[in-house]
């Protein structure tokens, strides 16, 4: 079971440049995030969905997009990479049994550098 | 939005001391996570607690869920160098698994 995968682990992008942050699940979780982390700032939800098609603006959506075509896969999208998206990128996912939602399971990180 | 306090930032301690911090929150949750980042990887769930007042135990790892469902604490008793990591607080409500994250503690142990 590889769980949550992320590609790229790294990557360096020119200001204005774009590029989208693969993440791919194999638990067949319902529930999937984006999130980014900054020093010292903890972890910013970015985009979530519910399930295939279904997508919501977390709480720092500006300059990303997302989308969830199919329960594996939920690609997060920059348009116009600015500085201020320098950050680490976690996607995860999670599952729903009844009224209990399970803790997610996080990929290991995309660390995006805008110059 | 809702915030989650989370205390203290940073603890340097002995090897075989104990550890406690602790997450604080205006807001009511229904369930709290606490997690373990390791440098360079994602963070990983340590222990879920679901009901107020429950306390749960992973190993040499405590947790509970406040009677007041505004807070949670976590104590690590007899640390050792693998110890060494930020912890994560996270609440969690609602209908869609949404998480809110606490700003980390960075614990460092020294041997």
């Amino acid at each position: 079971n590889a769980g949550v995968t992320q590609t790229p682990k790294f990557r360096i992008l020119k200001i204005g440049q774009s590029m989208t942050l693969q993440c791919t699940q194999d638990m067949n979780h319902n529930y999937m995030y984006w999130y980014r982390q900054d020093p010292g700032m903890g972890l910013k939800l970015i985009y979530y969905s519910v399930g295939a098609g279904i997508t919501d603006k977390g709480e720092v959506p500006n300059g990303y997009n997302v989308s969830r075509s199919t329960t594996e896969d939920f690609p997060l999208r920059l348009e116009l990479a600015a500085p201020s998206q320098t950050s680490v990128y976690f996607c995860a996912s999670s599952h729903r049994d009844r009224s209990l939602y399970y803790g997610y399971t996080f990929g290991s990180g995309t660390r995006l550098t805008v110059v | 939005g809702q915030q989650l306090n989370q205390s203290p930032q940073s603890m340097f301690i002995q090897e075989g001391e104990d550890v406690s911090m602790n997450c604080t929150s205006s807001s009511i949750f229904n369930t709290w996570l606490w997690y373990k980042q390791d440098p360079g990887e994602g963070p990983v769930l340590l222990i879920a607690l679901y009901k107020a007042g429950e306390l749960t135990s992973n190993g040499r790892l405590t947790a509970q869920f406040g009677i007041t469902r505004k807070d949670s604490f976590l104590n690590i008793s007899a640390s050792i160098p693998s110890d060494v990591g930020i912890y994560f607080c996270a609440g969690g409500s609602g209908n869609t698994g949404k998480l809110i994250f606490g700003q980390g503690t960075t614990l460092q142990v020294k041997p």
